[in-house]
C-alpha cells in the first residue's frame, strides 16, 4: 500500500500568514493527489485535485504543488474561514490512502 | 444539483448489525463509482473501498473485509453499507462519496455509535 506521510499534524498561524502543508508519498503517485478541507461536523470538501488544480469555487489563495514525492498545499494569505482540518488522499492505486491530517488553528 | 443524502444516525449494541444508505441525485447513478470512508471520533479519514455502480462489484480495503458489505439499489440510485457483528471500534462517521477520477461529491455522513 502507498503510505502518505502528512506534516505537520497541527499548526497555528495568524491571519494573513502564508501556510504550507505537505504530504510525502512512499511510492510514485504521478499527480494523483487531492487535498480536502474539513470543518467540524462537515464532510470533506475538495480543494485541489490532480495535485495542482483548483476545485470549483475554491478561493485563489489556495494552491497545490509537487516536488518529487512531496506534495504541498499552500494558503497564500490565511483567512479566518480557512481554520479547518486538511487531508491529502492519493488516488493513484487501490487501496486509496489518506494522510493523517493537519489541524490548522488560529494563533 | 448533485447531492448524496445519507440516512440518519444509528445507536447499536455490540454484535448487532446496521445498514446505512446513500441516495444520489443530480447525475446518472451508474456513471460513477461510490466510495465509502470511515472517520472515527477525533481521527482522520480512512478509505474503506468502493462499489462499481454499473456492475455492482465491490472492492474492499483489507481492514474492511469480512463484516462490511457494499450493495446497491440502482433503481433507486442508492448505495448501501452494511456492517455486521458491530464492535466498539466501529463507532465512527461513515461517508459515501461519488467517484469520478477522485471522490468529488460527498454525503453528509452517518454517525454510528456502538455501545452496550
Amino acid at each position: 500500500d502507498i503510505q502518505m506521510t502528512q506534516s505537520p499534524s497541527s499548526m497555528s498561524a495568524s491571519l494573513g500568514d502564508r501556510v504550507t502543508i505537505t504530504c510525502q508519498a512512499s511510492q510514485d503517485i504521478g499527480n494523483n493527489l487531492i487535498w480536502f478541507q474539513q470543518k467540524p461536523g462537515k464532510s470533506p470538501r475538495p480543494m485541489i485535485y490532480y495535485a495542482t488544480n483548483l476545485a470549483n469555487g475554491v478561493p485563489s489563495r489556495f494552491s497545490g504543488s509537487r516536488s518529487g514525492s512531496d506534495y504541498s498545499l499552500t494558503i497564500s494569505s490565511l483567512e479566518s474561514e480557512d481554520m479547518a482540518d486538511y487531508h491529502c488522499l492519493q488516488y493513484k492505486q487501490y487501496p486509496y490512502t489518506f494522510g493523517a491530517g493537519t489541524k490548522l488553528e488560529l494563533k | 444539483q448533485i447531492q448524496l443524502v445519507q440516512s440518519g444516525p444509528e445507536l447499536k449494541k455490540p454484535g448487532e448489525s446496521v445498514k446505512i444508505s446513500c441516495k444520489a441525485s443530480g447525475y446518472t447513478f451508474t456513471d460513477y463509482a461510490m466510495h465509502w470512508v470511515k472517520q472515527a471520533p477525533g481521527k482522520g479519514l480512512k478509505w474503506m473501498g468502493w462499489i462499481n455502480t454499473y456492475t455492482g462489484k465491490p472492492t474492499y480495503a483489507d481492514d474492511f473485509k469480512g463484516r462490511f458489505v457494499f450493495s446497491l439499489e440502482a433503481s433507486a440510485s442508492t448505495a448501501n453499507l452494511q456492517i455486521s457483528n458491530l464492535k466498539n471500534e466501529d463507532t465512527a462517521t461513515y461517508f459515501c462519496a461519488r467517484g469520478g477520477h477522485y471522490p468529488d461529491y460527498w454525503g453528509q455522513g452517518v454517525m454510528v455509535t456502538v455501545s452496550s
